[in-house]
């Protein structure tokens, strides 16, 4: 396993503006992933990030309003953009390693978010 | 019907006894199975995977998995306070990459 770590832990917003939520990893890996968690409610994969290229996106999610970057192996972004208190969440990302033969994820423990 | 059903509990146990997680699927292309713990106001923690049919322990937690049913299950045997948390099911098509399908989450309360 790695050591995923997320900034900040948690936030409160006002409507309207905009949040970024960053994302490390203690070791390179192929694929990470941005999940939304709401209260009762499936996690729920907002999109994917590759790097080197751009994030593929969930049906529901566009990049206008969740943009991510992918800068390196070890490292993602997800903005929450132009915010609503719908958007009052638990933003979680995951990342998965390269060579596994199972697909299983790793979690970082998470941005817990509010809009007001 | 979803694709993933989870019952979210809670589930209240007393200490030391035998918890059944269950959750029931409709895709028949899941193959790769997961549970993750996850406690409160923390990220999900990989419990235990199993691929196909079959059973897998580990400690005190059984994986099951029945393809037929369509229904997989996790037993945990002597349960402890620390064992309190939200177990959540997840379940994926392929290996290599894809997309994780969960379950709402089960939470568990086990009292001292």
């Amino acid at each position: 396993s790695a050591v995923i770590s997320q900034k900040p832990s948690r936030d409160i917003c006002q409507r309207g503006t905009s949040l970024t939520i960053q994302c490390q990893v203690d070791s390179q890996v192929t694929m990470m992933f941005w999940y939304r968690q709401q209260p009762g409610q499936s996690l729920t994969l907002i999109a994917t990030a590759n790097q080197g290229s751009e994030a593929t996106y969930e049906s529901g999610f566009v990049i206008d309003k969740f943009p991510i970057s992918r800068p390196n192996l070890t490292f993602s972004t997800l903005t929450v953009s132009n915010m609503s208190p719908e958007d009052s969440s638990i933003y979680l990302c995951s990342v998965d390693f390269p060579g596994r033969a199972v697909d299983t994820q790793y979690f970082g423990p998470g941005t817990r978010l509010t809009v007001l | 019907q979803k694709e993933v059903e989870q019952d979210p509990g809670p589930l209240s146990v007393p200490e030391g006894a035998i918890v059944s997680l269950n959750c029931t699927y409709s895709n028949s292309a899941f193959q790769y199975f997961m549970w993750y713990r996850q406690y409160s106001r923390k990220g999900p923690e990989l419990l235990m995977y199993t691929y196909s049919s079959g059973n897998k322990e580990d400690g005190r937690f059984t994986a099951q998995v029945d393809k037929s049913s369509k229904y997989i299950s996790l037993f945990i045997r002597d349960s402890q306070p620390s064992d309190s948390a939200t177990y959540l099911c997840a379940m994926s098509a392929g290996s290599g990459y894809s997309t994780l399908t969960f379950g709402k989450g089960t939470m568990l309360l086990v009292s001292p």
